[in-house]
């Protein structure tokens, strides 16, 4: 049974530092992995999809890797700003509907 | 503006009283899914849909039923609820398969039973 972790569970940063954030799972049979931020009261964003022959994608600050054969997957943060501050959630699909995901890490950028 | 729309975004309600939680969306996806989100827990599915008129079960079907009458909504029915489906709930919706396309979620509905 496919199962989605994330360490730590909470982390505070002052601004401007650059950090990782963690994902594992335990199934390494994955179609793609999806990297979210969760906002208290807007719902679930979007920030990243791996497609599981994918080994990284960027999006302006933000880089998700992808690393298969170990079950892991980073989020890098560059020079980190207090808007920053939200829950990361990774999710993996395992194929056809299934999407799993991990219980998020809480991201707190002090200024 | 594209967007899954969720409503009420709030709901205190007794046990045992019937409600429905609406879900839209304006992008023409024809995959919907929902789901419930719990401390400690993190997102699970509870049902999901391929098209009009096909829905299936996710990890946690118990107590909750689903319609696809139309290709944008999806509502989320509770029949009789119960204190533990206190929770907050996603709506979601993606062009294609999940394991191919990237999913977009509406801004939840903290349900409370009391």
């Amino acid at each position: 049974k496919q199962e989605v972790t994330q360490i730590p569970a909470a982390l505070s940063v002052p601004e401007g530092e650059n950090l990782v954030l963690n994902c594992s799972f335990t199934d390494s049979a994955i179609y793609n992995l999806q990297w979210f931020r969760q906002d208290p009261g807007k719902g679930l964003t979007s920030l990243l999809l791996i497609q599981s022959s994918q080994r990284e994608q960027t999006s302006g600050r933000l880089n998700a890797s992808l690393d298969k054969s170990s079950g892991r997957s980073t989020l890098y943060i560059a020079a980190s700003q207090p808007g920053d501050s939200a829950t990361y959630l990774c999710a993996v699909n395992t194929g056809g509907f299934k999407t799993i995901f991990g219980a998020g890490t809480r991201l707190f950028v002090k200024a | 503006e594209a967007q899954v729309t969720q409503n009420p975004r709030y709901l205190i309600t007794v046990t045992g009283k019937k409600l429905t939680v609406t879900c839209s969306q304006n992008m023409n996806h024809e995959y919907m899914s929902w789901y419930r989100q719990d401390p400690g827990l993190g997102l699970r599915q509870i049902y999901y849909s391929m098209n009009v008129e096909v829905t299936d079960k996710g990890d946690v079907p118990e107590g909750y039923k689903v319609s696809r009458k139309e290709k944008r909504n999806f509502p989320l029915i509770l029949e009789s609820p119960s204190p533990n489906q206190t929770s907050l709930y996603f709506c979601a919706s993606s062009h294609g398969p999940p394991r191919d396309t990237e999913a977009f979620f509406g801004q939840g509905t903290r349900l409370t039973v009391v």
